[in-house]
């Protein structure tokens, strides 16, 4: 079973629709979670991080944990074309340094 | 503020030749990580350092690869006699903490021929 894992997709969604994307980890002791963002041929964004049970909002973004399902999620809201990319989730322990990265959900939106 | 810098961006060797990659952290950071991306695959960690010290390495090859963060100057990461397989991006990634976020550079393009 890998560590961190997600689907792989492709998700495709229209212009303007909601795109969730999951993930889930396999280590209790995971405490920090974020989501990155990678267009094709580029280097990993960050666009959230979340820490707490709960959800947490930013713009048209919102994460959601839920540490005793061991699973994260991402919404997208009012979904744009130039949302379409490869979305990474990555976990890691308090002070542990390293993340650990699933494979990636790739994310289309379709005009 | 500027970001996390890598150089170069794009570097091609041939096989048995020896890779240099450089990675400056975002100013404030004194956290470095190195991670690899093969070709349609997720990003692997490789070795977390701080200022003269190696803290993870438990990502790294066995052989061949080593990483550094000296006192003064940039993060290197080495990889002598390099090997087709060996082709892949190489992303360095700073923070302030070891449990802050992570900011990413623009990455290495390794290509041995």
């Amino acid at each position: 079973q890998k560590e961190v894992e997600q689907n792989s997709g492709p998700l495709s969604v229209p212009e303007g629709a909601i795109a969730s994307l999951n993930c889930t980890y396999s280590d209790r002791v995971s405490q920090s979670f974020f989501w990155y963002r990678q267009y094709s041929g580029k280097s990993p964004e960050l666009i959230m991080s979340i820490y707490s049970n709960g959800d947490k909002e930013d713009g048209r973004f919102t994460a959601q944990l839920n540490k005793a399902s061991q699973y994260v999620s991402l919404l997208i809201r009012d979904s744009q074309p130039s949302d379409s990319a490869t979305y990474l989730c990555a976990v890691k322990d308090t002070n542990a340094g390293k993340s650990t990265f699933g494979d990636g959900t790739t994310l289309t939106v379709k005009p | 503020n500027a970001g996390v810098m890598q150089n170069p961006r794009h570097l091609v060797r041939r096989r048995g030749q020896e890779a240099r990659l450089r990675c400056s952290p975002m100013k404030g950071h004194s956290h470095v990580y190195w991670y690899r991306q093969l070709p349609e695959e997720g990003l692997k960690f490789m070795v977390y350092l701080q200022k003269e010290n190696i803290i993870d390495e438990s990502g790294m090859p066995k052989e061949r690869f080593s990483a550094e963060f000296p006192k003064e100057g940039p993060s290197i990461l080495r990889i002598q006699q390099v090997v087709r397989g060996d082709s892949a991006a190489y992303f360095c990634a700073s923070s302030q903490h070891p449990d802050s976020e992570q900011y990413f550079g623009p990455g290495t393009r390794l290509t041995v021929t």
